[in-house]
């Protein structure tokens, strides 16, 4: 099945630094890109919807400048967490879809990054 | 705006029993998709079954079956004779032609042995 990793899966960092979270397709095309967020035992929430090659495109509330997404390639998505907080420690989730997939799932999912912001 | 609900925070069930989740959805559209995903203590996303809203016929996967009612929006999920390793969360979802999901609130299953 197709297969999508993500990278790191914990990191621990300070506060105030920046932390970049990675999402590769590994062996499609991925012509768009989504991120979550999780928060323990609640649902996914989606930040944003990236575009390979375009702006992403982000929810509602979730702010531009803070959570920077970058989808430069059909196999490559980045999440950049700028002057990261404690309030930014939460489950990020990157998903997939595009091109060579079978027709069963919408999305295909990484495994997702634990970040830690002290 | 497309809306997906679990009214059932947590849920247990015997090993060997049967059990149901229930998810209602709110949309305007005619042809969509549903989905149940299971996310154990990995925080993986796994998908457990699908099924498409043209289709009359409720799909099933060994032991997860689902019941569909398109006029009601319910789309419950059955698991049948369950096991320690179905204990997880389980997330239904709801996606339109675009591929956007969207996820209910989730239902935490125990399994007690």
């Amino acid at each position: 099945g197709a297969v999508v990793s993500q990278h790191p899966s914990w990191v621990i960092c300070k506060s105030g630094t920046s932390v970049k979270i990675e999402c590769r397709s590994l062996d499609f095309q991925a012509t768009t890109m989504f991120w979550y967020r999780q928060f323990p035992k609640q649902s996914l929430m989606l930040m944003a919807t990236s575009n390979e090659g375009s702006k992403a495109t982000y929810e509602q509330g979730v702010e531009k400048d803070k959570f920077l997404i970058n989808h430069a390639s059909l196999t490559l998505s980045t999440l950049t967490v700028t002057s990261a907080h404690p309030e930014d420690s939460s489950f990020y989730i990157c998903s997939a879809s595009g091109y060579g997939l079978k027709n069963d799932q919408p999305q295909h999912f990484g495994d997702g990054t634990r970040l830690s912001i002290l | 705006a497309q809306t997906v609900t679990q009214s059932q925070p947590e849920m247990s069930v015997q090993e060997a029993e049967t059990v149901t989740l229930s998810c209602t959805y709110d949309t305007s559209e005619s042809d969509y998709y549903l989905f149940w995903y299971k996310q154990p203590p990995s925080r993986q996303m796994i998908l457990v079954i699908r099924q498409e809203a043209y289709k009359q016929q409720n799909a099933t996967e060994n032991r997860f079956s689902v019941n569909f009612q398109k006029a009601a929006k319910s789309f419950s999920l059955k698991i049948s004779d369950s096991q320690l390793g179905d204990a997880a969360m389980y997330f239904c979802a709801y996606a339109s032609q675009g591929g956007k999901l969207i996820f209910g609130q989730g239902t935490e299953l125990s399994v007690k042995p």
